[in-house]
């Protein structure tokens, strides 16, 4: 049962255009939520958070819109950079618990 | 701030034998460790959660006999593999939290880059 998904296994975009990638979660009790960034053969790194008392945040280039309703997460780069091209994994979790809950992860390239 | 190391970053071993991981957390005190394992192409999938000084708790379908985890100090565990078998080989992850599990610092967690282990 996979409670967090991206059905998008990859994605290509122009360099300086915007890439959005997109989450879908299952569980109501996720409250809060993560998009890491990861090269193959490292450790993930961690690009914004969300906490569902918000439907947006914005740290530079990236931005996470969260529709609750929908049970839905998106993370927008724009401009896209080809040092962006890596895989981006979107996690969940219920605040108070640890157990991050990873989406299968989406593969973006963008292309110079 | 905030940095997770892992020793060794990968390993190649026999069928049979131990490997053991170590997950260190360099500038802060983990109370909380994490270890995940990452199959090709795959999610991460959380195998257990560790607070220092006592036993690991292990998710549903993760064999505690044969990843063994020791979380003695605040800045070490270590993941011991007993008795690899090729269908262990994968991409092991540690993270860490200055946060005890389900403490209100429990939400951040700060990965380590890795340790491919593959079995011959």
């Amino acid at each position: 049962d996979q409670q967090v998904k991206q059905n998008s296994p990859s994605l290509s975009v122009q360099e300086g255009r915007i890439s959005i990638l997109n989450c879908d979660y299952t569980n109501s009790m996720f409250d809060y939520f993560l998009w890491y960034k990861k090269y193959p053969a490292e450790g993930p790194t961690f690009l914004i958070s969300i906490s569902s008392i918000k439907d947006k945040n914005e740290d530079g280039r990236f931005t996470v819109f969260l529709n609750k309703s929908a049970k839905h997460l998106s993370l927008h780069i724009v401009p896209s950079q080809p040092g962006d091209s890596a895989v981006y994994f979107c996690a969940a979790l219920t605040s108070g618990t640890y157990k991050y809950i990873f989406g299968t992860g989406t593969r973006l390239k963008v292309l110079a | 701030g905030a940095v997770v190391s892992q020793h060794p970053s990968r390993v190649i071993c026999k069928s049979g034998t131990s490997v053991k991981i170590e997950c260190r957390s360099l500038d802060f005190q983990a109370t909380t460790m994490f270890w995940y394992r990452q199959f090709p192409k795959q999610s991460l999938m959380l195998m257990a959660t560790s607070n220092e000084g006592s036993k690991a708790t292990y998710e549903q379908g993760v064999e505690k006999d044969k990843f063994l985890i020791n979380h003695a100090s605040l800045t070490l565990s270590t993941l011991t593999v007993t008795s690899a078998h090729p269908e262990d080989s994968s991409f092991y992850i540690c993270s860490a939290t200055p946060g005890l599990a389900g403490g209100p610092l429990s939400n951040e967690q700060f990965f380590g880059p890795g340790t491919r282990l593959t079995v011959l």
